[in-house]
């Protein structure tokens, strides 16, 4: 079962940040969090995951608070191209799918 | 560097019958996954081979559901009998290792409607 707990849709102004947020309460010392997502008719893409520190990527910058009970995904300068359904994933062992947060970037 | 491939992309069936998918890894990656996303939900894990062996299907409804990868490259899934609630599109990743700080990538999927 998903371990994460999302807001169900978000909006973003084009070319603003996009700070997707993700509770996980649960997480245990192993579990990396993971972030992909869903272009609509695609497969899942994956962005970006992280342990303790906070990582930054071509894509995207996660943001992993000291406790490692939240963390936020954010999209520097949005497009509409982004407009996706995000998942946050924590697990050890494997990848979980939840419903994931949808983003609409509006021009 | 070619990525997932799946066939076919969209396949309509009456249930009862029988329907095949097929899934060509991107080259070298070791572990390959077959998930099922229903409509308006996360993709759900059906099999994760590694290699040509089975690591996890514990989601894969064996009844109806079976899988295999010879030869550790391509990988069917087939679904006998197909019921209603299988509609859904069928996306087949693949990773170089099996745990998950391994990048999974995704095919485009096939989406199966059954009548």
């Amino acid at each position: 079962d998903a371990k994460t707990t999302q807001p169900t849709s978000m909006d973003c102004a084009e070319g603003r940040a996009a700070n997707l947020p993700c509770n996980h309460s649960t997480i245990s010392g192993n579990e990396y969090v993971y972030w992909y997502r869903q272009i609509h008719s695609q497969g899942p893409q994956y962005i970006i995951h992280g342990l303790k520190n906070n990582e930054t990527n071509e894509m995207a910058s996660l943001i992993i608070t000291e406790d490692r009970k939240s963390s936020t995904l954010i999209l520097p300068h949005a497009t509409l191209r982004d407009t996706a359904v995000y998942y946050c994933i924590v697990r050890e062992d494997k990848i979980i799918f939840g419903k994931g947060t949808r983003l609409h970037i509006l021009p | 560097e070619a990525g997932v491939a799946q066939s076919p992309r969209y396949k309509i069936i009456e249930k009862r019958q029988s329907v095949a998918f097929w899934c060509n890894p991107i080259s070298g990656h070791a572990t390959l996954y077959w998930y099922q996303q229903i409509l308006g939900q996360g993709p759900k894990l059906l099999i994760q081979f590694q290699n040509n062996g089975v690591v996890d299907d514990s989601q894969l409804p064996k009844d109806r559901f079976s899988a295999e990868r010879l030869k550790g490259v391509d990988s069917t899934l087939k679904i006998q009998p197909a019921k209603l609630e299988d509609s859904a599109v069928y996306l087949c990743a693949s990773s170089w290792g099996k745990g998950p700080y391994n990048e999974q990538f995704f095919g485009p999927g096939t989406r199966l409607t059954v009548l």
